[in-house]
């Protein structure tokens, strides 16, 4: 079965600098790979996508993460955060043999400080 | 507007009392799926489908039924609900003509007392 790991439950940092948010998961022989975020009180959206192609996905609001084969992994990077990215942040996983099943993080809570 | 719909948003119930949280898609997708999300977990997955009148079990799908009788809706049934289900609830859509993303709820909050 597939797993994935947020390798950190929370992340607090200083608005304007840098983020990773970092995933791993399980190996698989082809993967779709997904962040999604969920500010306060509200379901979740997506911000960027795995599919194929160019291992380096840009999403919404300046979000950019690096898929990895070798390593199993998908972190989730911003170069400058604000305020409003303050939100928790899921990373998850489909098979591609398996329509059915994603398996998602345990989740990582940004939190951005002025 | 493309949206899955959840009703009702918050509910507070007791032990044992039967309740139906509904879900309803206006995007003709095949796959929908119920989540419950609880702190440090993650979102778990109960039961999904693939198309109408096919579901299975996800991973935790323990004191929860669903029906998939049209291919708008996908009710999430707990029969006897107790205090351990008291979560936060997530339906989901796919398309399985493509690989993109899951489409979500705004959410239903349970508490049963």
């Amino acid at each position: 079965a597939q797993s994935v790991t947020q390798l950190d439950s929370q992340v607090p940092v200083f608005e304007e600098a840098p983020v990773e948010l970092r995933c791993n998961y399980s190996s698989s022989v082809s993967v779709y790979l997904f962040w999604y975020v969920q500010y306060p009180n509200q379901g979740l959206q997506l911000l960027l996508k795995y599919l194929s192609g160019s291992t380096l996905v840009k999403g919404i609001n300046g979000f950019e993460a690096e898929f990895n084969k070798s390593q199993t992994s998908f972190h989730l990077r911003k170069p400058s955060v604000h305020i409003s990215d303050t939100a928790e942040y899921f990373c998850a996983v489909r098979d591609g043999g398996n329509a059915g099943k994603s398996t998602f993080g345990d989740g990582t809570t940004l939190t951005v400080k002025p | 507007e493309a949206q899955v719909t959840q009703n009702p948003r918050y509910l507070i119930t007791v032990t044992g009392k039967k309740l139906t949280v509904t879900c309803s898609q206006n995007m003709n997708h095949e796959y929908m799926s119920w989540y419950r999300q609880d702190p440090g977990l993650g979102l778990r997955q109960i039961y999904y489908s693939m198309n109408v009148e096919v579901t299975d079990k996800g991973d935790v799908p323990e004191g929860y039924k669903v029906s998939r009788k049209e291919k708008r809706n996908f009710p999430l049934i707990l029969e006897s609900p107790s205090p351990n289900q008291t979560s936060l609830y997530f339906c989901a859509s796919l398309p399985l003509s493509n690989t993109g993303e899951l489409f979500f709820g705004e959410g239903s909050r349970l508490t049963v007392l």
